[in-house]
C-alpha cells in the first residue's frame, strides 16, 4: 500500500523566517513519482515540483527548494525567506506504477507580516 | 495553465436528487481524473479515465459513476446525492511523459458540492 504523511496540519511563521514541510512516503515500487502542490486561499491546486525515485538530486527553484531522500523515505519542501504570498495549503503527492496518485492531508502555512 | 474548466462551480442540491459535473480539457490529454477534497483527507481519488470509454475506480468510488465519450469531458455523477457526498470536487489532467513516465497533473477550478 501507498501512504503520505504530512505530520504537521498547520505551521506559523513571521515573514522572512525560512520554513520547511515535511513529507514523509511509504511504497514498495521501485519507481516512483513524488509531487508537491500549493493550494493558496484562492482554491485552485498548483503543480509545484515533481521528482523521479531514480533521480535524487536536490532542486532549488527560487526561494523554494526541495530536499528528496530515499534512506529516510522523505522528500521535504523548504521556503526561504518567507512571503505572505507563501501562505496556502501544500500537498505532497505519490504516484507508483499505476495511475493513481496519493495525497497528504496538506500542511496549511500560515506566514504573517 | 492548462485548459481545463469544471462546471458548474458552485451547487446546493437535495438529498436523493441526481447530480452530474462536468470536466472539459482542450489539452488533449490522455488521463483525467475526479477527486474530493475535504478537511483533513487531502483529495482522494474517486475515479479516473486512461481513454475514450476507459474508466476506473479510485479509493472512494462509491456513490459515483464516471463516463468519458470523448477525450475532452470527463462527467461525474452522483446517482443519488447524500450529505457524505457534500464535499469540493476536483478534475485533474495528466499526460506521459515522451519516455513514458508519468507526468504531473494539472487540476480545474473546482466544484462546490452542498449536499442538504
Amino acid at each position: 500500500a501507498q501512504k503520505v504523511t504530512q505530520a504537521q496540519t498547520e505551521i506559523s511563521v513571521v515573514e522572512k523566517e525560512d520554513v520547511t514541510l515535511d513529507c514523509v512516503y511509504e511504497t514498495r515500487d521501485t519507481t516512483y513519482y513524488l509531487f508537491w502542490y500549493k493550494q493558496p486561499p484562492s482554491g485552485e491546486l498548483v503543480f509545484l515540483i515533481r521528482r523521479n525515485s531514480f533521480d535524487e538530486q536536490n532542486e532549488i527553484s527560487g526561494r523554494y527548494s526541495w530536499n528528496f531522500q530515499k534512506s529516510t523515505s522523505s522528500f521535504n519542501f523548504t521556503i526561504t525567506a518567507s512571503q505572505v504570498v507563501d501562505s496556502a495549503v501544500y500537498f505532497c503527492a505519490l504516484r507508483g506504477g499505476g495511475f493513481k496518485t496519493i495525497f497528504g492531508a496538506g500542511t496549511r502555512l500560515f506566514v504573517k507580516a | 495553465d492548462a485548459g481545463i474548466t469544471q462546471s458548474p462551480r458552485h451547487k446546493v442540491t437535495e438529498t436523493g436528487t441526481p447530480v452530474t459535473l462536468r470536466c472539459h480539457q482542450t489539452e488533449n490529454h490522455r488521463y483525467m481524473y475526479w477527486y474530493r477534497q475535504d478537511p483533513g483527507h487531502g483529495l482522494r481519488l474517486i475515479h479516473y479515465s486512461y481513454g475514450v470509454k476507459d474508466t476506473d475506480k479510485g479509493e472512494v468510488s462509491d456513490g459515483y459513476s464516471v463516463s468519458r465519450s470523448k477525450t475532452e469531458d470527463f462527467l461525474l455523477t452522483l446517482e443519488s446525492a447524500t450529505s457524505s457526498q457534500t464535499s469540493v470536487y476536483f478534475c485533474a489532467i495528466s499526460d506521459p511523459t515522451d519516455r513514458g513516465h508519468y507526468n504531473e497533473q494539472f487540476f480545474g477550478p473546482g466544484t462546490r458540492l452542498t449536499v442538504l
